[in-house]
């Protein structure tokens, strides 16, 4: 079956301009998760939706990130006045309710120049 | 706060050499621990979700084991197809967010 997907595949964008990064998670899963990759580190958390809501936003570097999942299905990651240090790869992840295993999308590579 | 440390950092291997690579943890209510694979330029793929002290799960050549403060990924016979990133995480009974090390680079050279 369709794994998580993630679009655009890269994204390159200027310091102060604003993105959005979307996430379209295995079908019938409940709990989608974001996370941000640095070259040679492991993923780090942002946030995780359980249905609709933000279950956890604590790993939210500052304001100027934010997440929706309106329907409780797709995601979108916004970023406003982006800056050099947000470059990097942003993970979506997805599971099923009551199940722990997180299944991970290709993530998008986000570069700001 | 939940601490993940994996050693070593890289490991290069011939091909048939067995070892084991290390995920040190540090957690205050253990849910489970997840061993992942990723591939340069792509998304960790999961691999095994252990729970409790003393499990034990196999696949192919790789056997994740789980003591109460640490895991090992053991490696049998590798091949190159092995090389990778091996990714081990923690979830914790009081959240929802899962807390990685930093990956062991694995190399098997033919």
């Amino acid at each position: 079956g369709a794994g998580v997907s993630q679009t655009p595949s890269n994204k390159v964008t200027e310091k102060g301009k604003y993105v959005e990064l979307r996430c379209d998670p295995i079908s019938g899963h409940t709990a989608l998760y974001w996370y941000r990759q640095s070259l040679g580190q492991g993923p780090e958390f942002l946030i995780y939706f359980q249905g609709t809501g933000a279950a956890d936003d604590s790993g939210l570097p500052n304001d100027r990130f934010f997440a929706v999942r309106p329907e409780g299905s797709v995601s979108t990651l916004k970023i406003q006045r982006t800056e050099r240090g947000d470059s990097a790869v942003y993970l979506c992840a997805s599971s099923s309710r009551g199940a722990h295993t997180q299944y991970f999308g290709p993530g998008t590579r986000l570069t700001v120049l | 706060e939940d601490q993940v440390t994996q050693s070593p950092e890289a490991l290069r291997l011939q091909e048939g050499e067995s070892s084991s690579l290390n995920c040190s943890y540090t957690v205050s209510g253990l849910r489970g621990l997840f061993w992942y694979r990723q591939d340069p330029g792509k998304g960790p793929e999961f691999l095994f979700t252990l729970y409790s002290a003393g499990e034990e799960k196999e696949k192919e050549r790789l056997k994740a084991t789980l003591t109460k403060k640490e895991s090992f990924l053991h490696i049998t016979a590798p091949k190159p197809e092995d090389s990778a990133t091996y990714l081990c995480a923690v979830l914790n009974t009081n959240a929802g967010k899962s807390t990685f090390g930093d990956g062991t680079t694995l190399t098997v050279k033919p």
